[in-house]
């Protein structure tokens, strides 16, 4: 029942192309965050989030830029995608989980965007 | 700089064996995560740890973080090929932006039935 969404889960676009990962969450958290993915390897954070219009770089520099706009919705941008850029794109909030008796802040996935770029 | 190593980074092992998975880092962490993630999703959230020496357990998976707070194990009794999968640990380093949520380099895990 996952209450983040991203689209789309797969495109596959030539060099040059501007492409935008959309990003939405109904959980009313403030904070977002952007990661990449190789298939089967670490996730490294390349942008977060504390809130409406807060914007941070993360630890792997990345051509790509992200907007806060609005607390739900948190999209990536790549003004001109290379094939450098292939890689899964994970979309996350925080929050604090239900399930969690300690309280601390989770996070929570989307499903992914696969990007390849020819 | 990675601050979160993991291993081993891969492991195949029979239906019914029992394995060990651990995280370490040089630097101490107010708080860990155990994720899993399956091909083609994101990473599930399996468990918290905050304190140090605190053992938690979630039916054949313990978790335990390190009485220093810079390290973390997750051990599975009995391995079913529904445990396959990679297994991230994650966490904020004391000292760091509170929302800089870093993951370990992963352990990709197979159960063979």
């Amino acid at each position: 029942e996952a209450d983040i969404y991203q689209t789309p889960r797969y495109l596959v676009i030539g060099t040059g192309k501007k492409i935008t990962l959309e990003c939405s969450q109904t959980m009313g958290h403030d904070k977002m965050y952007w990661y990449q993915q190789d298939p089967g390897m670490e996730l490294h954070l390349i942008h977060y989030s504390y809130g409406v219009n807060s914007t941070e770089k993360g630890d792997l520099s990345s051509e790509s830029t992200v907007s806060r706009i609005r607390t739900e919705h948190f999209p990536l941008t790549l003004e001109s995608a290379r094939p450098s850029h292939t890689s899964q794109y994970l979309c996350a909030s925080k929050g604090w989980s239900d399930r969690e008796s300690s309280g601390a802040n989770v996070l929570t996935f989307g499903a992914g965007s696969r990007l390849t770029v020819l | 700089t990675q601050l979160l190593e993991q291993s081993p980074q891969f492991l195949s092992i029979q239906e019914g064996e029992n394995l060990t998975v651990y995280c370490n880092s040089s630097s101490v962490f107010s708080s860990l995560q155990w994720y899993r993630q399956e091909p083609g999703e994101g990473p599930v959230l399996l468990v918290t740890v905050v304190t140090g020496g605190e053992v938690k357990k979630l039916k054949r998976l313990t978790f335990q973080f390190g009485d220093a707070r810079k390290d973390s194990s997750l051990h599975i009794t009995a391995a079913q090929p529904g445990d396959t999968g990679l297994y991230l640990c994650a966490g904020v380093a004391l000292g760091s932006s509170a929302s800089k949520i870093i993951f370990g380099s992963g352990t990709r895990l197979s159960i063979r039935p």
